[in-house]
């Protein structure tokens, strides 16, 4: 099956700063990999995704890279802000699966 | 936001009791799934309905059973709650099964004492 890698697993920076979280997966057939933000004591909340035939996408300061050959993807976050603070997720799905492979989960802090 | 809710939010029980969490979507979807997140944070998925049909059953111990009435209402039951069982539980729907969008529940933090 599919084993999704997340790093790191906290990360501090100062607002303003930009902030990355990588992923790496297993599965050459996974096609789909959405990123989920998490507020303490929230529910994960779908903020931006990429399919394999996309190779970035952006959306306002949040943009994911996917590198298909070396099967990893990556949130980029700019411009950081104190509300960024979350717990971040990746996932990894097959075409037509319903199965969702969560990675471990990104601590993000952004200090004020 | 209602779109998936989950009733209790909130369940603190002893060991040994059974208990439930009901989920209902409002959404028109025809897939439904319960994650647990442990105290670590880890998303870890536990089963998921397709129309009332089961179609994900990962290795989850046998106390915990699904049952789905409809296509919009999921319900887990866990009997002879342990320790371990403590955790929040979230349930999740798809518009279609292998749908890529999934909305996830506010959660039900179960604490087993």
């Amino acid at each position: 099956g599919e084993n999704v890698e997340q790093h790191p697993s906290t990360l501090s920076v100062q607002e303003g700063d930009s902030a990355v979280i990588k992923c790496t997966y297993s599965d050459s057939a996974s096609n789909y990999f959405p990123w989920y933000k998490q507020e303490l004591g929230k529910r994960p909340q779908l903020i931006i995704d990429i399919r394999s035939n996309v190779g970035e996408k952006k959306d306002q300061r949040i943009a994911v890279t996917l590198n298909k050959t070396a099967k990893h993807f990556s949130l980029h976050i700019t411009e950081t802000q104190p509300e960024d603070s979350a717990v971040y997720f990746c996932a990894a799905k097959r075409n037509n699966f319903n199965k969702f492979y969560f990675g471990s989960g990104t601590k993000l802090n952004v200090k004020p | 936001d209602t779109a998936v809710s989950q009733t209790p939010k909130y369940l603190v029980t002893q060991m040994g009791n059974d208990k439930s969490i009901k989920c209902e979507q409002n959404l028109g979807h025809d897939t439904m799934y319960w994650y647990k997140q442990d105290s670590k944070k880890f998303l870890k998925i536990m089963f998921s309905y397709n129309n009332k049909e089961l179609i994900i059953n990962e290795t989850v111990p046998n106390r915990f059973s699904p049952k789905s009435p409809d296509k919009a209402h999921l319900n887990l039951h866990i009997n002879s709650l342990e320790l371990g069982d403590s955790a929040v539980y979230f349930c999740a729907s798809s518009p279609r099964t292998g749908g890529d969008t999934q909305y996830f529940g506010p959660g039900t933090r179960l604490t087993v004492l």
